[in-house]
């Protein structure tokens, strides 16, 4: 089945600074999917993006399908956006495959 | 429109016992599926089900059993419960559109197992 790898495991940013999180999978998917998980454990969607790019206010997305590769992009870092994101992968269209996660920590 | 909902948030469970985590959404999803989450790792695909009447296995099965008698409801069911089995339990659910399928998930079930 696919493998979905995502770096860097751990990220500390000062609040105001930018950051690239990138989601690596071993093979063609057909849907990927973003989330952010905050510090209660509650899980949100961010984006639906199985190629393309996509902005949604300070985030953005973009997944190089034929490259195997999604990267998130946070620009402005707020304190609100620490927690876990998390990419998901599938080639079919529900059964998604979980990176383990990029774990943030935005300063004040 | 709740969205999806879990029941019970906490549970503490001894070693052997059954148990059953309640997942309902209102949204007329067709697909629903559970997940758990262990410290420091992805979330990990347990079963789903694409509609009523309809399930399968995900990544790591064993030792749980799920049903799906109608749209709003995926219940899953303990066997007999192992301390392997202490996990942050999700229930997710989706509907298909051509647009994409974004998936919404409850607030977690925390089960530990003593």
């Amino acid at each position: 089945g696919i493998q979905v790898e995502q770096s860097p495991p751990d990220l500390i940013l000062q609040e105001g600074a930018n950051s690239t999180l990138r989601c690596n999978f071993s093979d063609s998917v057909n849907n990927l999917q973003w989330f952010h998980q905050n510090p209660w454990g509650q899980l949100i969607n961010l984006f639906y993006i199985p190629s393309g790019t996509k902005q949604n206010g300070r985030l953005s997305a973009t997944t190089v399908a034929t490259e195997r590769y999604s990267l998130l992009y946070i620009s402005s870092s707020q304190t609100t956006d620490s927690g876990v994101y998390f990419c998901a992968a599938t080639s079919g269209t529900y059964k998604y495959i979980f990176g383990t996660g990029t774990r943030l920590k935005v300063l004040a | 429109n709740a969205g999806v909902t879990q029941t019970p948030k906490f549970q503490v469970l001894k070693t052997g016992q059954s148990m059953t985590l309640q997942c309902a959404q209102d949204m007329n999803h067709e697909y629903m599926s559970w997940y758990r989450q262990d410290p420091g790792m992805g979330l990990r695909l347990i079963h789903y089900s694409v509609g009523a009447g309809i399930t399968d296995q995900g990544e790591v099965p064993n030792g749980y059993n799920v049903s799906r008698s109608t749209t709003e409801d995926f219940p899953l069911r303990l066997l007999s419960a192992a301390p392997s089995q202490t996990s942050v339990y999700f229930c997710a659910s989706s509907k298909y559109r051509k647009s994409g399928n974004t998936i919404y998930f409850g607030e977690g079930s925390w089960l530990t197992v003593v």
